[in-house]
């Protein structure tokens, strides 16, 4: 295992179209991250699941954002109905808990970078 | 060898200590980041730097482009500043980033 990867690295759509994205994390991190980062800006949080459950969903989730970890491993983000301003990249990053400091070191997947058309 | 290097990889400073967090690149960027990354796991963006330097604060943030280096500094640290900062390399539609540097102010 070699990091946490996503897929696919790239994706052009129409707008009004449906797409996933994959996150495969790092075997070991129960925690998982999506991120979206907009060209000049730091990464924004999505969403996040500790196993297969989601624990904390940012108000920038509207409901044409789905994500899922079914089997606490990996996980999909969907998008429906996009729109132009969905254009972003979508980070995933894996982490597990660090010892008694409860501390968090993300490792992040290298994105999905989405333009809609 | 990672495109964007940080050093150090784990950094313990007592409060009030001026503290660097160094950061080279190898690729071409347009922009460079630093994020803030909180132990709840939270990333801020603190700086996005295309030369030069920038404040904020405590914190200062410089780039060398020719040098392909930046380094990020606080001034008089505090336990709040505790996290792993990371810098993020930028090119276009492209983002690299570093491993990141976590950071321990004692009290």
């Amino acid at each position: 295992d070699t990091g946490v990867s996503q897929d696919p690295r790239h994706k052009i759509t129409k707008r009004g179209q449906n797409v996933t994205f994959r996150c495969d994390p790092i075997s070991e991190h129960n925690r998982l991250y999506w991120y979206r980062q907009t060209l000049g800006q730091g990464p924004e949080f999505l969403t996040y699941f500790q196993n297969e459950a989601q624990l904390e969903k940012s108000r920038l989730l509207s409901d044409r954002f789905s994500a899922e970890r079914p089997k606490g491993s990996f996980s999909t983000l969907e998008i429906q109905r996009t729109e132009q301003g969905d254009s972003a990249m979508y980070l995933c990053a894996s982490s597990v808990l660090q010892g008694f400091s409860g501390a968090n070191v993300l490792t992040f997947g290298a994105g999905s970078r989405l333009t809609v058309l | 060898k990672n495109e964007v290097e940080q050093s150090p990889q784990n950094l313990t400073a007592q409060e009030g200590e001026f503290i660097t967090i160094n950061c080279s690149y190898s690729v071409g960027i347009s922009a460079l980041h630093w994020l803030q990354q909180h132990p709840g796991g939270g990333i801020v963006s603190l700086f996005m730097l295309s030369s030069g330097k920038k404040k904020h604060g405590r914190l200062i943030a410089t780039i060398n482009i020719q040098e392909k280096h930046s380094s990020l500094h606080i001034t008089a640290s505090h336990p709040r500043d505790s996290a792993v900062y990371i810098c993020a390399a930028v090119n276009n539609n492209d983002m690299r980033f570093g491993a990141g540097t976590r950071l321990t102010v004692k009290p």
